[in-house]
């Protein structure tokens, strides 16, 4: 059973950087069959998708948060990180870190399983 | 707003079967398949539906997915108290070359 799990600070503040790490269990963040990805949801609200890494390092962000994301992943700790740079109250948000499977045949399929329980930020001084 | 349209809340009674709509356009539910997912109460979302009308092991068949042109819609039969929830909708989007989400329906039992 594949499992992820968020975790990193819960409080960061204005204008830092929030970093947080996906430890996968019963999978490997190396395998070539699936894509890493971030999500998030402020509360009350809707889902946004962040952005995702290949087991190779490519990347695909958000537009409206590219300059702000990085993405990276660890095969030796079978980890994945994200960072987001000078955060506001706006960043403030449940983080969730998902498997994708991304299928590119003439149309895109992706969706994400399983997801991680999710970690609150806050953005807050 | 989001690009992927959902209405905000639906309703229906125990045993009673609800339509969630899902609406797009040619760069993304038009061009690519949809998936949903439910996000009970407290939880992480949960993958419902994908790629249009398949459904993951263990999700039971009282749920099933369609998609028509640029419009996509869950069906939830036989109505459940359990089912209280709030569904999304998603797929790529062509232009924007971004994971999108719709905003999302609240579902109530009555």
């Amino acid at each position: 059973q594949v499992q992820l799990q968020e975790s990193g600070p819960g409080l960061v503040k204005p204008s830092q950087t929030l970093s947080l790490t996906c430890t996968v269990s019963g999978d490997s963040v190396s395998s070539g069959n699936y894509y890493w990805s971030w999500i998030r949801q402020p509360a009350g609200k809707g889902l946004e998708w962040i952005g995702r890494i290949s087991p190779s390092g490519s990347t695909n962000y958000d537009p409206s948060l590219k300059s702000r994301v990085t993405l990276s992943v660890d095969t030796s700790k079978n980890q994945f990180s994200l960072k987001l740079s000078s955060v506001t109250a706006a960043d403030t948000a449940v983080y969730y870190c998902a498997r994708e499977t991304v299928i590119l045949i003439k149309i895109a399929a992706t969706w994400f399983d399983p997801w991680g329980q999710g970690t609150l930020v806050t953005v807050s001084s | 707003q989001s690009v992927l349209t959902q209405p905000p809340s639906a309703s229906g009674t125990p045993g009673q079967r609800v339509t969630v709509s899902c609406s797009g356009s040619s760069s993304n539910i038009g061009s690519n398949t949809v998936n949903w997912y439910q996000q009970l109460p407290g939880t992480a979302p949960k993958l419902l539906i994908f790629s249009n009308y398949q459904r993951p092991s263990g999700v039971p068949d009282r749920f099933s997915g369609s998609k028509s042109g640029t419009s996509a819609s869950l069906a939830i039969s036989g109505l459940q108290s359990e089912d209280e929830a709030d569904y999304y909708c998603a797929g790529w989007d062509d232009s924007l070359k971004v994971v999108l989400f719709g905003g999302g329906t609240k579902l109530t039992v009555l």
